[in-house]
């Protein structure tokens, strides 16, 4: 069964790190761009981060520039994303989600994983 | 702040059609047929429903199609049921290589 699990959310203050983990199985990871999405609570989807296959094309949304870091492990099957500098607005449920391959679209999502940013 | 524009709500009984739009820009609806459609029911993760502006997965219903027009694309489910009652998010890749997404639209099945 193609599947996406992350894990890594948590309650954490402004101003600092978390990293997130996406565990791949059931296809060959190695050969799919990845995504990174997240959902504020009672808010819509928000495209976060954009990785190729190989880590040669990295693609960050304004409001992830600078302090968010995508990456990606093919021998662990795993994605990531380093949060850094946390503010109150990237409260939200992030979910990985892998590109269809051959087209443009977000064919298979984990379930998700919840940050929350506050004092 | 959304870049691509989606009714906020819309609803419909039973067996009707509904057309839920979608309007960005040149950058991103209009710039290729990388249009697509996500279906959300609460507390779920989004399911792809259409891509490429009017593809349907295998095993999603016939009665769900797409369409685009310009800088518009269209959902359109018809013959609606009780189980399509969801969140719908329409999606574009951009000519940026970045993706964007619309506010997302509430579908009551009244």
């Amino acid at each position: 069964e193609v599947q996406l699990v992350e894990s890594g959310g948590d309650l954490v203050e402004p101003g600092g790190s978390l990293r997130l983990s996406c565990a791949a199985s059931g296809f060959t990871f190695s050969s799919y761009s990845m995504y990174w999405v997240r959902q504020a609570p009672g808010k819509g989807l928000g495209w976060v981060s954009s990785i190729s296959s190989s880590s040669s094309y990295i693609f960050y949304a304004d409001s992830a520039k600078g302090r968010f870091t995508i990456s990606r492990d093919n021998a662990k099957n795993s994605l990531y994303l380093q949060m850094n500098s946390l503010r109150a607005e990237d409260t939200a449920v992030y979910y990985c989600a892998r590109k269809a391959y051959g087209n443009y679209n977000m064919d298979v999502w984990g379930k998700g994983t919840t940050v929350t940013v506050s004092s | 702040q959304f870049a691509l524009t989606q009714p906020a709500s819309v609803s419909g009984s039973p067996g009707q059609s509904i057309t839920i739009s979608c309007t960005g820009t040149s950058s991103d609806v209009g710039a290729y047929n990388y249009v697509s459609w996500y279906q959300q029911h609460p507390g779920k993760a989004p399911k792809v429903m259409i891509y490429d502006v009017s593809n349907r997965p295998s095993g999603v219903s016939d009665r769900f199609s797409g369409s685009k027009s310009a800088n518009t694309a269209s959902l359109t489910i018809s013959g609606l049921q009780a189980e399509d009652e969801a969140d719908y998010y329409c999606g574009s890749y951009t000519s940026s290589s970045t993706w964007v997404f619309g506010g997302g639209t509430k579908l009551t099945v009244l």
